[in-house]
């Protein structure tokens, strides 16, 4: 199976902040790694998909980037509505869908 | 408007069995593969089954093979999970998700998922 190693696992930042989370796979995959955003409580939602794909009705200050074995996530301002956990999740062929431990973004 | 309504999770005995469903409505539910997504309490998420938009194709994460079935129901825009020999570490939030991309598992990626639907393994 690919494994993903996400870190960190715990962020502090402030609102304004520009933020940056980072994946890295096992094996090369290509682009085709996807971020989920989480809330408490709440279910995940896609931010960005095939390594860099916007998903629609997803602010413009989130972005992905990376191919390969390593891959990042961008908030360029931080806002006080992301404040969440991400987590990152391969998709390649071989072994798809394992996912990152998650980044929980917290305030500072 | 898409929409994913889990159901089917409660309290079950370590070794029992229960049936989850994922009703789907405001898209063309047979057009699309699906999946679902686990996660244990305070813990991170993992995957665990997809299956095809016709049903044809399944897939399980490796950890799970053999104790769970994937299936739907396209005349009911309906997804089932049915979960077998229960054991404590099973225990969580089963979500069920759409799949977005356009190929069967490679690329795939979650558009949309449901809210969620607690199951409990205990004694």
């Amino acid at each position: 199976d690919i494994q993903v190693t996400q870190s960190p696992s715990f962020l502090s930042a402030s609102v304004g902040d520009r933020v940056t989370i980072t994946c890295r796979t096992s094996q090369a995959i290509s682009i085709y790694l996807n971020w989920y955003q989480q809330k408490p409580g709440k279910a995940p939602n896609l931010l960005i998909y095939s390594g860099s794909s916007l998903q629609s009705g997803v602010p413009s200050r989130f972005s992905g980037s990376g191919s390969g074995t390593d891959f990042t996530l961008t908030i360029s301002s931080l806002q006080p509505e992301d404040f969440a956990t991400y987590y990152c999740q391969q998709s390649y062929i071989d072994s798809p869908f394992t996912f990152g431990g998650g980044t929980k973004v917290e305030i500072k | 408007e898409v929409q994913l309504v889990e159901s089917g999770g409660r309290l079950v005995q370590p070794g029992g069995s229960l049936r989850l469903s994922c009703a789907a409505s405001g898209f063309t539910f047979s057009a699309y593969s699906m999946h679902w997504v686990r996660q244990a309490p305070g813990k991170g998420l993992e995957y665990v089954s997809a299956i095809s938009s016709n049903g044809g194709n399944t897939y399980y994460a490796n950890s799970l093979k053999g104790r769970f079935t994937i299936s739907r129901d396209n005349s009911k825009n309906t997804l089932y999970l049915q979960l077998n020999n229960l054991r404590t570490e099973d225990m969580a939030v089963y979500y069920c998700a759409r799949g977005g991309g356009v190929r069967w598992l490679a690329t795939d990626y979650f558009d949309y998922w449901g809210q969620g639907t607690l199951v409990t393994v205990s004694s």
